[in-house]
């Protein structure tokens, strides 16, 4: 069976410091991957999505990057985290071909003070 | 594009009550729709989806949603609240393609509170 897991589970950063959070999917291959941002009271916002190695589209212009150096692995990075970055970050798969189906890791908490 | 309005941000449920839980899409034909749920501090589980077929779906945890075309509906409902069923639940949509790399559109979420 297929299982998505995110790290860490809880950041706490400084304002101005690197991120990198990592996703990786076991027991599929070429999955659909995907960076959300849970903001309290503000639903899902979707940052980033990947079809294939190294194909990244980017949703909103922001301070944060993404990238999939493997074909199971997505890492959300950012050089200089501000406040506004604080939130929850959740990493979703779906297999390629429709219906697209995703399904979700259990997320990281991220405070930036 | 699609778009997703879930007009309720709270509802308290008392437990054993009933639940409907609103959901209505913008689309120019019938999408693929699902409602998530999200325990506190979690990550989203589906609950139930529809492609097409039978209007009425059969969900995990006791949930139920039907399709209305004709109002762009997608109302979950449970017969019975429980208090565990208290969490953040979404409701999604996507237009149907053959790659299927669309992503999903979701709601703001409505909250779910459940009292004795």
């Amino acid at each position: 069976s297929q299982t998505i897991h995110q790290w860490p589970a809880t950041l706490v950063q400084p304002v101005g410091s690197p991120l990198s959070l990592e996703c990786t999917v076991e027991g599929t291959s070429n999955p659909n991957l995907y960076w959300y941002r849970q903001a309290a009271g503000r639903g899902l916002q979707l940052l980033f999505y990947s079809v294939g190695i190294g194909q990244i589209s980017s949703e909103v212009p922001q301070n944060l990057s993404a990238s999939r150096p493997q074909d199971r692995q997505f890492i959300l990075s950012s050089k200089k985290l501000l406040l506004s970055d604080s939130g929850f970050y959740l990493c979703a798969w779906s297999s390629t071909g429709s219906p697209n189906i995703q399904y979700f890791g259990a997320g990281t908490r991220l405070s930036v003070l | 594009a699609q778009s997703v309005t879930q007009p309720d941000i709270h509802i308290t449920v008392s437990e054993g009550a009933s639940l409907e839980l609103r959901c209505n899409y913008s689309y120019g034909a019938t999408p693929y729709l699902f409602w998530y749920v999200q325990s506190p501090g979690q990550g989203l589980q589906l609950l139930l989806k529809y492609f097409s077929g039978d209007t009425l779906v059969q969900g995990i945890k006791g949930f139920e949603a039907e399709f209305k075309r004709s109002q762009s509906s997608f109302n979950l409902r449970k017969p019975s609240v429980h208090w565990s069923d208290a969490a953040e639940y979404f409701c999604a949509v996507v237009a149907p393609t053959r790659s299927g790399n669309t992503p999903l559109v979701f709601g703001k979420g409505t909250r779910l509170s459940v009292i004795a």
